[in-house]
C-alpha cells in the first residue's frame, strides 16, 4: 500500500464547476497535509495545509480533513481554466518526511 | 511565502560528466534542505535530507557517491551528480524547511537535466 494514494485521473470539469480531489494515506500517526499545484514543467507550489480535522477555506480553495478516515480531500469552487494542473496531496508521516501521491491532473473545459 | 532558488534551471551534459546544482534560501535560514526527483507523468521522488553543518540522509536505493550534497550554509545546498548518465536525465526539485512556519517546505523552480 503506497503511503499516499490520489486518483491519477484526469479529471474534466466545466469551467464554473466545482472540482473534487481526493487522498488517502497510510500513517495513522501523521499531522500535517499539504495541496500543491503543479504545473507542467514547473515545481510545485503550495495551496494550503490542513492540521485538525474538518474544513480549511481559502478563497476558492476548501480543504477537509478526516483523520479517524485517514482522509484529505481539495474542493476547488468556480473553477477556472488556469487551474488545470496537477494537484499533489503530501502528507508529513511519523518519520518527519513529506511523502507525495502520485498527483491528480485537472483539467478545466471552458 | 519564502523564496527559494536553484541554478541551473537547465542543463545538458554529456554521459561520464559531473553536474552541480545549487539550492539557495533567499529570505530565511534553512537548516534543512531537501532534494527530490521527478521523472515525466510521476510524483516527486525524496532523494534525501540535507542538514546544515553534517552528512546527508539519503533515501533508499539513492547512491550517496554518486549524488554528493553539501549543506555548507544555511542557505546554500548543493547537489552532486558525478558520472552522469542518461538514466539520470529528471527534473530535479529542492526545498527548503522553515521550521517556523508550520514546517512547510518552499520549493525551488527545480532543474531540468538533460545527460546525452
Amino acid at each position: 500500500q503506497k503511503e499516499v494514494e490520489q486518483n491519477s485521473g484526469p479529471l474534466s470539469v466545466p469551467e464554473g464547476a466545482i472540482a473534487s480531489l481526493n487522498c488517502t494515506y497510510s500513517d495513522r500517526g501523521s499531522q500535517s497535509f499539504f495541496w500543491y499545484r503543479q504545473y507542467s514543467g514547473k515545481s510545485p507550489e503550495l495551496i494550503m495545509f490542513i492540521y485538525s480535522n474538518g474544513d480549511k477555506e481559502d478563497g476558492r480553495f476548501t480543504a477537509q480533513l478526516n483523520k479517524a478516515s485517514q482522509y484529505v480531500s481539495l474542493l476547488i469552487r468556480d473553477s477556472q481554466p488556469s487551474d488545470s494542473a496537477t494537484y499533489l496531496c503530501a502528507v508529513y508521516n511519523q518519520g518527519g518526511k513529506l511523502i507525495f501521491g502520485q498527483g491528480t491532473e485537472l483539467s478545466v473545459k471552458p | 511565502g519564502a523564496v527559494v532558488s536553484q541554478h541551473p534551471s537547465r542543463v545538458i551534459c554529456k554521459s561520464g560528466t559531473s553536474v552541480k546544482i545549487e539550492c539557495r534560501s533567499l529570505d530565511f535560514q534553512a537548516t534543512t534542505m531537501f532534494w527530490y526527483r521527478q521523472f515525466p507523468k510521476q510524483s516527486l521522488m525524496l532523494m534525501a535530507t540535507s542538514n546544515e553543518g553534517s552528512k546527508a540522509t539519503y533515501e533508499q536505493g539513492v547512491e550517496k557517491d554518486k549524488f554528493l550534497i553539501n549543506h555548507a550554509s544555511l542557505t546554500l545546498s548543493t547537489l552532486t551528480v558525478t558520472s552522469a548518465h542518461p538514466e539520470d536525465s529528471s527534473f530535479y526539485i529542492c526545498s527548503a524547511l522553515d521550521r517556523g512556519n508550520y514546517n512547510e517546505q518552499f520549493f525551488g523552480p527545480g532543474t531540468r537535466l538533460t545527460v546525452l
